[in-house]
């Protein structure tokens, strides 16, 4: 069975530009998670969705956006690139049942801004 | 306050040596807990589930207290591939199927 999958795995951008990074979760989740990774820090949470909604965010400028597409998959645009957003972006997708299950990541796309 | 914390470290142990994290969070309604792995520039993987009882897998053990809202990992015999950050992960029932991350903490294990 396949897992979560991301794309594209880098993604080199200009400030300025606009960047959009795709995931698909694994047959049958219905909630992805996206996170931002910068280099030696922590996971910074950025969005939920579930059933095709946004069910949170995180505290990051309205320029970090994000839907989710009927067959569950999802995509993230991030907007007039700053040199911070340089980081590993993480998506996972999980079950979603009131008894809690676990996620599971994708590979993460590295964007690299410059 | 952060919702999960977490000791960042870094833990530095020899070979062999048993060490143990704790995680503390803070929405009494959670109720499902995880303990996730992750090596350096890689995505997070499970390395366990956290159930009421404590639960043991190999050289990992992991419990819960609930009234103290904590819970802890503890490795036996730490081997060189142990090294890793370590992250607690809590789901907010209350609030769908909500997961949160502590920061992780950092294990170096030395020769």
């Amino acid at each position: 069975e396949a897992g979560v999958t991301q794309s594209p795995t880098h993604l080199i951008k200009t400030r300025g530009q606009q960047a959009t990074l795709r995931c698909s979760p694994i047959s049958g989740h219905t909630s992805v998670y996206w996170y931002q990774q910068a280099l030696g820090l922590g996971l910074q949470f950025l969005l939920w969705y579930d059933e095709g909604e946004e069910r949170n965010r995180g505290n990051f400028p309205p320029r970090f956006s994000g839907r989710q597409f009927p067959n569950y998959s999802s995509e993230l645009n991030v907007n007039a690139l700053e040199l911070e957003d340089s980081a590993l972006y993480l998506c996972a997708s999980s079950l979603t049942q009131t008894g809690g299950t676990e996620a599971f990541f994708g590979q993460g796309t590295r964007l690299t801004v410059v | 306050r952060k919702e999960v914390e977490q000791d960042p470290g870094p833990f530095n142990v020899p070979e062999g040596a048993t060490v143990a994290f704790n995680c503390t969070y803070s929405n009494s309604a959670s109720q499902s807990f995880f303990w996730y792995r992750q090596d350096c520039r890689k995505e997070p993987k499970l390395l366990m589930s956290v159930y009421s009882s404590g639960n043991e897998d190999g050289r990992f053990t992991a419990q819960l207290n609930r009234a103290s809202q904590y819970i802890s990992l503890l490795i036996r015999d730490s081997k060189l591939s142990d090294s890793a950050t370590y992250l607690c992960v809590v789901n907010r029932n209350n609030a769908g199927n909500m997961l949160t991350f502590g920061g992780g903490t950092r294990l170096m294990v030395k020769p």
